[in-house]
């Protein structure tokens, strides 16, 4: 089945300091990544969808400059922690659809941020 | 605006047991249903998908309904196993983009050995 690779599966950063996460679809072209960020014990909410070739599209409150969201290609997305602090702790996880199962959503493995 | 709930957030069951948990959403108008598995600290494992048009999907000892009508999905797990221990979410494709999915809290599961 569909595979997304996600790396580092965890990270501790010091406040100020950029953090870079990555989403690769290992046998499959995720033409659309989705990234989630999800606090303890809740649901995972959706940040941004990334489209490979062109901007991010953002939703409502989440902050596009501190998130930075690339697409270059069709196997990998990156999100971009800048200027991290202590409340960008939190879980973040990416998922891609595989256009060869249209209702398919595979999921990375998830990363776990400390921001101190 | 579709909002996701599950009942109950947690749950703990002696092994063998049969268990139920409920997904309720606000909006029938939905495409589809999908029902996933979060081990701690990883990432989402889809389990069952129903369509709209569908009733039921059935995966092994798993089995989902889907009730549109009063805005209910049910996931019977049968004769439990501790290595059923984990969170189980629903969601439903956003009405105004199905791609993009709305996810319930979802029901931490602990089967007990």
């Amino acid at each position: 089945g569909a595979v997304v690779s996600q790396h580092p599966s965890w990270v501790i950063c010091k406040s100020g300091t950029s953090v870079k996460i990555e989403c690769r679809s290992l046998d499959f072209q995720a033409t659309t990544m989705f990234w989630y960020r999800q606090f303890p014990k809740q649901s995972l909410m959706l940040m941004a969808t990334s489209n490979e070739g062109s901007k991010a599209t953002y939703e409502q409150g989440v902050e596009k400059d501190k998130f930075l969201i690339n697409h270059a290609s069709l196997t990998l997305s990156t999100l971009t922690v800048t200027s991290a602090h202590p409340e960008d702790s939190s879980f973040y996880i990416c998922s891609a659809r595989d256009l060869r199962d249209n209702y398919g959503y595979t999921f990375g493995s998830g990363t776990r941020l400390t921001v101190v | 605006k579709q909002e996701v709930t599950q009942i109950p957030a947690a749950l703990s069951v002696p092994e063998g047991e049969n268990l139920v948990l409920n997904c309720s959403f606000t909006d029938s108008a939905i495409y589809n249903l999908q029902w996933f598995r979060q081990d701690p600290g990883k990432g989402l494992t889809s389990l069952l998908l129903i369509q709209s048009s569908q009733r039921e999907q059935t995966s092994g000892r798993l089995n989902a309904s889907l009730d549109k009508s009063s805005g209910r999905s049910t996931l019977y797990i049968a004769a439990s196993q501790p290595g059923d221990s984990a969170t189980y979410l629903c969601a439903v494709p956003r009405m105004d983009s199905s791609y993009k999915l709305i996810f319930g809290s979802g029901t931490r599961l602990l089967v007990r050995p």
